[in-house]
Order: C-alpha cells, then structure tokens, then sequence
C-alpha cells in the first residue's frame, strides 16, 4: 500500500464551481500535510500547509484534515482557468524528516 | 526568499555518458533532496543528504550517485546515462528535522533530461 493515495484524475470542473481534491493516507503517525501545486512543466510549489484536525483557510483555498479517517482535502472556491494544475498531497512522516508524495491530480477548470 | 537553482534546464545526453547534475540553495538548508519525475509514477526519491558529505538512498538510487562536498550544494551524477533514466529530475531543499510551516520542502526549477 502506498503511504499517499490520490485519485489522478483528470478532475474538470466550470469556472466558478468549487473544485474537490482528495488523498487518503496509510501511515497514522503522520504529522504535518502539504497541498503542492504544479503547472506543467514547471516545480512544485507549496500552497497548503495543515496539522491539526479541521479546516484551514487561505484565500480560496480550504486544506480539511481528519487524521482519524487519515483523509486530508484540498477545496478550491471560485475556481479559475489558472487553477489547473496538477495537485500533489505531501505527508511528513512520523520521524519528522520524510517526506512521502502522492502521484497527483491533475485538474482543468474549464472557462 | 528561498531560492534552489539547477544547472540546466533543459538537457540531451548520449547512452553511455557520464551526466552531472547542480543543485544550489541560498538559505543555508541541512537537508536536501533529488527526485525523478515521470507521467503516471509521481515524484520519487532518488537520493536525499542530511549535512555535508552525508548522504542516504532514497526509493530508486541504482544507477545514480551524489556529492555534498558544500553545505549549499548537492549533485546528482548518473555514472553512466541510460535512456531509462530520461525524465524531469527535480532537486529540493529544506532545513533540519521538523514539522511546523518553514520546514517544508522547496524545488528547485527542475531539469528536464534527454538520454538518446
């Protein structure tokens, strides 16, 4: 089983609606989670970062995280044309130094 | 602001070649990291190092070596270019141990190799 599991998608939603992206995770000690995101061609680049269990807001981004259920989300509200990507889940592990990635999901908002 | 830079961005090797790839980070990071990238397998790990002239395999480190001689500088030498080893290699940095916003990683631009 993979520490990092994400549907690959490709997830297409219409400008303006609220784009869903989902990962489930193996290892229940894990720690901090991080939502990358990542345009075609280009590196990775942090846009979530969450700990605790709830929700976390930043902008029209919302990271949810429910460590029983080991289930971390990424909500995007509004979505734009610039919003597609691909969406990596990124997991610290319970020794506080690996990292551990899913394969990503590569959403399309569609004008 | 954080910045890792690679060498090159773009890179087209023969089989057989010896191929060197440079990683720099200005924030004074302890840990850093390489990663081949491939459609459909995410970002693996190919080798990752703790401190100067330390270093540790990562998942896929067969055909791959590293040098950490700086503490701002890590390399990734594939001793002897195959065309299985043709992918978007991405290096990354981060500091020491930890758990809290800071401590995540930052790639660099990525390199995109070419072994014909």
């Amino acid at each position: 089983q993979k520490e990092v599991e994400q549907n690959s998608g490709p997830l297409s939603v219409p400008e303006g609606a609220i784009a869903s992206l989902n990962c489930t995770y193996s290892d229940r000690g894990s720690q901090s989670f991080f939502w990358y995101r990542q345009y075609s061609g280009k590196s990775p680049e942090l846009i979530m970062f969450i700990y605790s269990n709830g929700d976390k807001e930043d902008g029209r981004f919302t990271a949810q995280l429910n460590k029983a259920s080991q289930y971390v989300s990424l909500l995007i509200r509004d979505s734009q044309p610039s919003d597609s990507a691909t969406y990596l889940c990124t997991l610290i592990g319970n020794t506080g130094n690996q990292f551990y990635f899913g394969t990503g999901t590569s959403l399309t908002v569609i004008p | 602001d954080v910045k890792v830079t690679q060498s090159s961005r773009y890179l087209v090797k023969r089989t057989g070649e010896k191929v060197f790839l440079e990683c720099v980070q200005d924030m004074d990071h302890e840990n850093m990291f390489w990663y081949r990238q491939d459609p459909g397998l995410g970002l693996r790990l190919i080798y990752f190092s703790y401190d100067v002239k330390m270093k540790e395999k990562g998942d896929i480190p067969e055909g791959y070596s590293v040098s950490r001689e700086k503490k701002e500088r890590f390399s990734l030498i594939l001793e002897s270019a195959s065309t299985n080893q043709t992918s978007m290699y991405l290096c990354a940095s981060r500091p020491s141990r930890g758990i809290w916003p800071g401590y995540e990683q930052y790639f660099g631009p990525g390199t995109r190799l070419t072994v014909t």
